[in-house]
Formats: C-alpha cells, structure tokens, sequence
C-alpha cells in the first residue's frame, strides 16, 4: 500500500458547522502534513507534525485545529470557518529524513467549500 | 532563504513535441531535493520525478527528464513526446535539511494542443 488516502474527497459546510478532514498512510512515514491550496495557486504548508507531535503551525487560525492520533492517522478540526477557508486541502506524509527520492506523498485532497 | 522560482505562468505544446518548463532556485543548503509535481484539475498531486543535490546524473522517469545545472541553480523539466494526458498544472519544489517543508514555485500551467 503505497498512498496517503484522504477523505472526504469533497465537503460542503456553513460557517456554524464543526467536521474533520481524514487522512491515513500506511507506509510506514513518520511525518505528516496539511496544505492548504487555493486554485492556481501553490500549496501552502499549514501543520506539520513528526513522530507524531506537532512541530511546525505556520500561524494558522484556531479555527483549524489538527490531530495525529497515531502514526498512520492525521486529522483536520474546522469550526467557525470563513467564505475564504475555502479551498483544497491536501495531506502529505514522508520520511523523517528529508531530501530523499522517496519524497513527499500526497493524498488526492479534499475540495472543502464554506457557505 | 530558500525560494522556488517559476517563470512561466502558462505554455502551449503541440502534441508529440517535447517542452521543457523552467525552474530555477535558491538555497544555501548542501543538501536539497528537488521535485516535480503534476497537478491535474482533478486536484491530485502527482510524483513526477526526484533529484537529490548530490546527485551525479540527471534523473529520467520515462518520458520526463531533469536538466540539473547545480552552479546555475536550475532544475528544468523536459517532457517529450507531449500527449493530451499532460495537461495540467506542474509545480517545481524543494526540501532542504530533515524532514522539512517543501517548498514549492508558482507553478505552470501546460496545455497540449491536438
């Protein structure tokens, strides 16, 4: 099993709503990643977390508040968002050791819109 | 600091033409990756191809190739032989020191023409 699976693929919420964003990699990568990507755009890093504790918040809204249950597990809290949330968030993971050609795996993403 | 740069917002290829899209970048870490990613609008980030700073020769991958030029700081990628399956959004990146960020350039968007 070689990918990073996210769900849901898509996710439509008011801005009163609380949900989560899932992704789960069974390849044995010790970090993981949230981005945030607008269209046309790059991706932006939001959270990293190594071993499973957070190690890098790119200064990220409280409204979005992430969790690594364990190892495989990496989960996206959202409360209160705002029109401008919306956007498509992707979830990487990789090897702790950094610059090798194993890489970055990223999921397929999930296209959140708030209304 | 590291920077990721893409100069080429858009680019037209015929069918079966190769092309090449720019990347050049900046960093003063030894040691970096450099990566090709393939966004197609279905939103997925593809893996196209890898090249580690210490590495000797280009990285091939099939039809993508990477032109390296270390002491130019480019890492342009040439794709041959273009199919309408390559249109898409590519985003030229790069990680540096353990288990970083990825840093990414704005990205081109190639169209290929029948």
């Amino acid at each position: 099993d070689t990918e990073v699976t996210q769900t849901p693929k898509h996710l439509v919420m008011g801005m009163t709503n609380k949900k989560s964003l899932k992704c789960e990699q069974h390849m044995g990568h010790r970090a993981m990643y949230w981005y945030k990507q607008k269209a046309k755009k790059p991706p932006e890093l939001m959270f990293v977390y190594s071993y499973e504790k957070l190690s890098i918040n790119e200064s990220v809204p409280s409204r979005f508040s992430p969790e690594c249950p364990n190892s495989s597990l990496l989960n996206l809290h959202l409360h209160a968002l705002q029109p401008e949330d919306s956007a498509l968030y992707l979830c990487a993971s990789s090897q702790i050791r950094g610059a090798s050609p194993d890489g970055y795996t990223f999921g397929s993403g999930t296209r959140l819109t708030v209304v | 600091a590291q920077k990721i740069t893409q100069t080429q917002p858009g680019m037209f290829v015929q069918e079966k033409e190769a092309v090449t899209l720019d990347c050049t970048y900046d960093t003063s870490d030894p040691s970096y990756g450099l990566f090709w990613y393939k966004q197609p609008s279905s939103g997925e980030m593809i893996f196209l191809i890898y090249q580690g700073s210490y590495d000797q020769q280009n990285a091939t991958e099939g039809r993508y190739s990477l032109n390296f030029q270390k002491a130019r700081k480019s890492a342009n990628l040439v794709i041959s032989a273009s199919q309408l399956g390559d249109s898409a959004m590519y985003f030229c990146a790069m990680i540096y020191n353990q288990g970083g960020k990825l840093i990414f350039g704005q990205g081109t968007e190639l169209s290929v023409k029948p």
